[in-house]
């Protein structure tokens, strides 16, 4: 068990930029979620797949925002025309498919548009 | 269907106890608890299906009431490294997970 991985641990782009962020999971999960983090809040939910079936989006994510799963094992999440406000810490996590299997976080990839 | 938490944040001496509360206003399959330090990644603490009441983790426990939908973290004899913030996750029909907006807690000697 490795753990999840993200890349890269930072980034910072310039407004209107695209950026790809990547997310491998601990490699018996299944279930692979996408969530954003800002100062002082929680977890807000993104997406997320099972397999490599996406099973649900946010409607909050607008549609700059796509993410995939190829093959069932590692994720990309790309976000197109950077805004300041996607300024956040975006975390990856892992999990089995079951509902109670907990989930594992990456270390996440912290975004910084100027 | 975020869940909501509360307090927002709590100041304890080390020994002292507290109580982190969860409510979801839709039926939940399942809650979680995580615990995150500043700048790392939560930490899975404990899960409670429903109706369960499970100790997992030091001296932290939870219930789930499911009538109400709600969920509490209860930590006890408090030590310095309890100190972070605490979110609730909460599952819905198996589903995807959503967070509270956590519980910073803060433990001092």
């Amino acid at each position: 068990d490795t753990g999840v991985s993200q890349n890269p641990r930072h980034k910072i782009t310039k407004r209107g930029q695209n950026v790809t962020f990547r997310c491998d999971p601990i490699s018996e999960h299944n279930r692979l979620y996408w969530y954003r983090q800002t100062l002082g809040q929680g977890p807000e939910f993104l997406t997320y797949f099972q397999n490599e079936a996406q099973l649900e989006k946010s409607r909050l994510l607008s549609d700059r925002f796509s993410a995939e799963r190829p093959k069932g094992s590692f994720s990309t999440l790309e976000i197109q025309r950077t805004e300041q406000g996607d300024s956040a810490m975006y975390l990856c996590a892992s999990s089995n498919d079951r509902g109670n299997s907990p989930l594992h976080f990456g270390n996440g990839t912290r975004l910084t548009v100027t | 269907q975020q869940p909501v938490q509360s307090p927002q944040a709590v100041i304890l001496r080390e020994g002292e106890d507290a109580v982190i509360n969860c409510s979801s206003s839709k039926a939940l399959y399942s809650v979680h608890w995580y615990r995150q330090k500043h700048g790392e990644a939560p930490v899975f603490l404990m899960i409670l299906l429903k109706g369960g009441e499970q100790k997992g983790h030091e001296k932290i426990s939870a219930s789930f009431n499911e009538k109400k939908q709600q969920s509490s973290l209860y930590l006890t004899a408090s030590q310095l490294s309890y100190s972070g913030t605490y979110f609730c996750g909460t599952v819905y029909n198996n589903n995807d997970m959503r967070f509270g907006a956590g519980t910073r807690l803060t433990v001092k000697p």
